[in-house]
């Protein structure tokens, strides 16, 4: 079952732009993470942000978490064309290891 | 260290006939979880086996199986298939003991890209 849902379905900017995307989750959550897919490849883990805190960074990636709304959002600042690619969330609701993911953003970096 | 491995990375099958993929985990992974992603459905989950148990399901029919071996390597296998099977199956390794703070991140393979005719 799909638990996340991501917003926009997809996005496209300019390179050089900002680039944000949102998650918003149903039950309590231990922790979320965010990974990118880039075109019929394998999902890769970019962040991890506990239930316990409210932003994170890595790199250009910044993550915050809201769970009073249940919500989470990934920022890519300056975006590149190697950014393009699909972007999921994933949370991590209970003990039993398994993930629930939202249907994913598709990013599309222009030149 | 070495990635997931997932083998064979394309392949193609009639109706009715039977798949098996195979994904070799990343060494130290016990967790071994399988996906099948489709444009329509998204990511979806198959099953999780840990320590050679299988120790969560997803939504699939009985003509998905798995197995894991005492190597932590795992196959799955597809029987009877349909048309509505093409995908992209993705399997993911992680240590998902509990240990690491808890949390379960997830070491993706590259995928096997399943065609039906």
């Amino acid at each position: 079952s799909q638990q996340g849902e991501e917003d926009p379905q997809a996005l496209s900017i300019q390179e050089g732009e900002n680039a944000t995307m949102n998650c918003s989750y149903k039950t309590s959550i231990n922790n979320l993470q965010w990974y990118r897919q880039n075109s019929g490849r394998g999902l890769v883990h970019l962040i991890l942000i506990r239930s316990n805190e409210r932003e994170k960074h890595s790199g250009r990636l910044r993550v915050t978490l809201d769970t009073s709304k249940k919500s989470s959002s990934l920022l890519i600042t300056a975006s590149r064309a190697a950014d393009t690619a699909s972007y999921f969330c994933a949370t991590d609701a209970n003990s039993n290891y398994q993930l629930i993911w939202g249907a994913g953003t598709k990013l599309i970096i222009k030149p | 260290k070495a990635g997931v491995t997932q083998t064979p990375r394309y392949l193609i099958k009639t109706r009715g006939q039977q798949v098996t993929l195979s994904c070799s985990p990343i060494s130290g992974h016990r967790s071994v979880s399988w996906y099948q992603q489709t444009p329509g459905q998204g990511l979806q989950f198959l099953f999780e086996y840990f320590s050679e148990t299988q120790r969560n399901k997803g939504n699939f029919p009985g003509r998905f199986s798995g197995r894991q071996f005492s190597n932590s390597r795992s196959e799955m296998n597809v029987s009877t298939l349909e048309l509505g099977d093409s995908a992209l199956y993705l399997c993911a390794s992680s240590h998902a003991t509990g240990l690491i703070g808890g949390a379960n991140v997830l070491t993706f393979g590259a995928g096997s890209r399943l065609t039906v005719l």
